[in-house]
């Protein structure tokens, strides 16, 4: 009930490409499913994220897809640059204060130039 | 804004001895952080949650008698590893949250070596 599934594992995309990355989840109190970066040696950096009123959120290169009644949600990367070689992970939670986020186990994302 | 460090970045002791890590929040107040483990190449296992004031919540499998926490203020959590052994090397990572609404922002890590 607590997992969060993320697929691939790792993805090579070329430079321009669009990286796309998948997660699922079970439970269905978890409102709130936010993306993460992280490159080598460093502490995850919030990147976008949805909460379940909205379908798709947009934000420059990085885009949302939400789909509540298959409790899916993926993410775009438009035009793929070789700096979004990083690890990416999706995470889930409930919207209130003091729950912890529950991850997906990441994605290796490699653009190549 | 929502900007959350970690002190040390790297810290290298002997088998043993015990190793404080302090994460702070710096532009705003937090009533609860989160300490976080990440191996390499693995996701980021939650260890505990740190409320201000008041004894952590640990995940099952962490030692709380090892994995010691104390969140004595709105801005500082401090993560002490006892009798640390190799198998704790590892990366340790908090997280706030100056919600609502209640993104949770991570610190930089710190990379803790036990020789």
């Amino acid at each position: 009930q607590q997992q969060v599934k993320q697929s691939p594992q790792s993805l090579i995309v070329q430079k321009g490409g669009i990286s796309i990355i998948n997660c699922a989840y079970e439970n269905t109190a978890f409102d709130y499913f936010p993306w993460y970066q992280q490159f080598p040696g460093k502490g995850p950096a919030l990147l976008i994220a949805i909460r379940p009123d909205v379908s798709e959120k947009k934000e420059g290169r990085f885009t949302i897809s939400f789909n509540k009644s298959a409790k899916q949600f993926s993410l775009h990367i438009m035009d793929s640059q070789p700096g979004d070689s990083a690890t990416y992970f999706c995470a889930a939670s409930m919207d209130q204060a003091g729950t912890a986020l529950i991850f997906g186990k990441g994605t290796t994302l490699s653009v190549s130039s | 804004g929502a900007v959350v460090s970690q002190h040390p970045s790297r810290v290298i002791c002997k088998s043993g001895t015990s190793v404080k890590i302090e994460c702070r929040s710096l532009d705003f107040q937090a009533t609860t952080m989160f300490w976080y483990r990440q191996f390499p190449k693995q996701s980021l296992m939650l260890m505990a949650t740190s409320n201000e004031g008041s004894k952590a919540t640990y995940e099952q499998g962490v030692e709380k008698d090892k994995f010691l926490i104390n969140h004595a203020s709105l801005t500082l959590s401090t993560l002490t590893v006892t009798s640390a052994h190799p198998e704790d090397s590892s990366f340790y990572i908090c997280s706030a949250s100056p919600g609502p609404p209640y993104e949770q922002y991570f610190g930089p890590g710190t990379r803790l070596t036990v020789t």
